[in-house]
């Protein structure tokens, strides 16, 4: 099955400094990443997503980008705020149409962002 | 009101007692899910429903059982709960959007603990 590795575990920057978010996957079959953005007591939130035919996608302070041959995608925060502090989960989901396409999660990175 | 909903937010039981965690969604979707979220392990998932008359085993569903009473409804029960299953549960919905990707919308979690 499915194996997605995130790193790091933890993460500090200084407000203003970029932030990025690595995430392997095993799966060449996987054809949709998502980025979820779990905040203090509060359910994760899809915060930006990419798709298997596309390299990078930009989200005003948020860029993903995707390496299908190395299998690897990055979560790139830029001019990152105190808002920004929570926990970041990538997700790995697989190829076809219909049924259950089974979503790996990976083990989270905590963004501590310092003012 | 929030999209998808758990009660109750937080318990507190003993070991052998059966609980039941509920989930209501409003967003209509056909597709629900039961996660448990540990330290350092990311979202593992429990069971998944695609409808009423479908439920489906996810990767740790031993010790645990799910009802889908209606589309918008879906609990999971511990029949005789166990320390080692003290964690954070959420419930998700997803819609099969287009290119067959599962975006998952999750509520805002039940915070377990079994002495």
């Amino acid at each position: 099955g499915e194996n997605v590795e995130q790193h790091p575990s933890t993460l500090s920057v200084q407000e203003g400094d970029s932030a990025v978010i690595k995430c392997t996957y095993s799966d060449s079959a996987s054809n949709y990443f998502p980025w979820y953005k779990q905040e203090l007591g509060k359910g994760p939130q899809l915060i930006i997503d990419i798709r298997s035919n596309v390299g990078e996608k930009k989200d005003q302070r948020i860029a993903v980008t995707l390496n299908k041959t190395a299998k690897h995608f990055s979560l790139h925060i830029t001019e990152t705020q105190p808002e920004d502090s929570a926990v970041y989960f990538c997700a790995a989901s697989g190829g076809g149409s219909g049924g259950y396409q089974k979503v790996t999660f990976g083990t989270g990175t905590k963004l501590q962002v310092i003012p | 009101d929030a999209d998808v909903t758990q009660t109750p937010r937080n318990r507190i039981t003993k070991t052998g007692k059966r609980i039941m965690l509920e989930c209501s969604q409003t967003k209509g979707h056909d597709r629900m899910y039961w996660y448990r979220q540990d330290p350092g392990l990311g979202l593992r998932l429990i069971y998944y429903s695609f409808d009423v008359k479908d439920i489906n085993k996810g990767e740790i569903s031993d010790g645990y059982s799910v009802s889908r009473q209606a589309q918008a409804k879906f609990s999971l029960s511990l029949e005789s709960a166990i320390p080692n299953q003290t964690a954070l549960y959420f419930c998700a919905t997803s819609d099969l959007g287009t290119g067959g990707a599962d975006t998952q919308y999750f509520g805002p979690g039940t915070r377990l603990t079994v002495l």
